[in-house]
């Protein structure tokens, strides 16, 4: 079945910093992922659709030059939180494929 | 009309009960209704999805019951087992196996199984 990996699983940031999050494809190619945002106990909620070799598409209220999105190949797209602060600690998680398989999550502490 | 309205918020059921949980949707757009279920800090796992033109599907323990007019749907896990304590999560999208499937998630319910 379909595989969605992501790394790392979680990471811990001064504030201030630029953390980059991986989602591969391992056995599928997948032209478009979505990347999800999931607070303590909470919802997940679309961050944005990452389309391959071509811009991202941000929910309403999503910061596109804070959560930087690339989607080089057909099997890897990467989101970067740039500057990084407090309030962006949280459960990353990218979903990919026609059944919508999730990787593994990212959690990502900003100290 | 982009929401998805889950309930219970938690619930707790003794082994071998039924556990049910319920959502509701507004935009008739919608042809695709996933169940996840969610372990703490991993990511969702699909367990079961219907397409709005059956009213009911099957897979072992885990059933999904639809009513279009309605706009409802709920999931009814069977012979409930305390490994089955997680969060499930209802979810819609627009597009069914299309190649753009972004997923409008309910709120989730925390359910929890007692031995």
């Amino acid at each position: 079945g379909a595989v969605v990996s992501q790394h790392p699983s979680w990471v811990i940031c001064k504030s201030g910093t630029s953390v980059k999050i991986e989602c591969r494809s391992l056995d599928f190619q997948a032209t478009t992922m979505f990347w999800y945002r999931q607070f303590p106990k909470q919802s997940l909620m679309l961050m944005a659709t990452s389309n391959e070799g071509s811009k991202a598409t941000y929910e309403q209220g999503v910061e596109k030059d804070k959560f930087l999105i690339n989607h080089a190949s057909l099997t890897l797209s990467t989101l970067t939180v740039t500057s990084a602060h407090p309030e962006d600690s949280s459960f990353y998680i990218c979903s990919a494929g026609r059944s919508n398989t999730f990787g593994s999550g990212t959690r990502l502490t900003v100290v | 009309q982009q929401q998805v309205k889950q309930s219970p918020q938690s619930l707790i059921v003794q082994k071998g009960g039924i556990s049910i949980i319920n959502c509701a949707y507004e935009n008739t757009a919608f042809d695709y209704f996933p169940w996840y279920q969610q372990f703490p800090g991993k990511g969702p796992a699909l367990l079961i999805a219907i397409r709005p033109d059956v009213s009911e599907k099957k897979e072992g323990r885990f059933t999904i019951s639809f009513n279009k007019s309605a706009k409802q749907f709920s999931l009814h896990i069977m012979d409930s087992q305390p490994g089955d304590s997680a969060t499930y999560f209802c979810a819609a999208s627009p597009n069914y196996g299309g190649a753009t499937n972004k997923l409008i998630f309910g709120t989730g319910t925390l359910l929890a199984v007692q031995p």
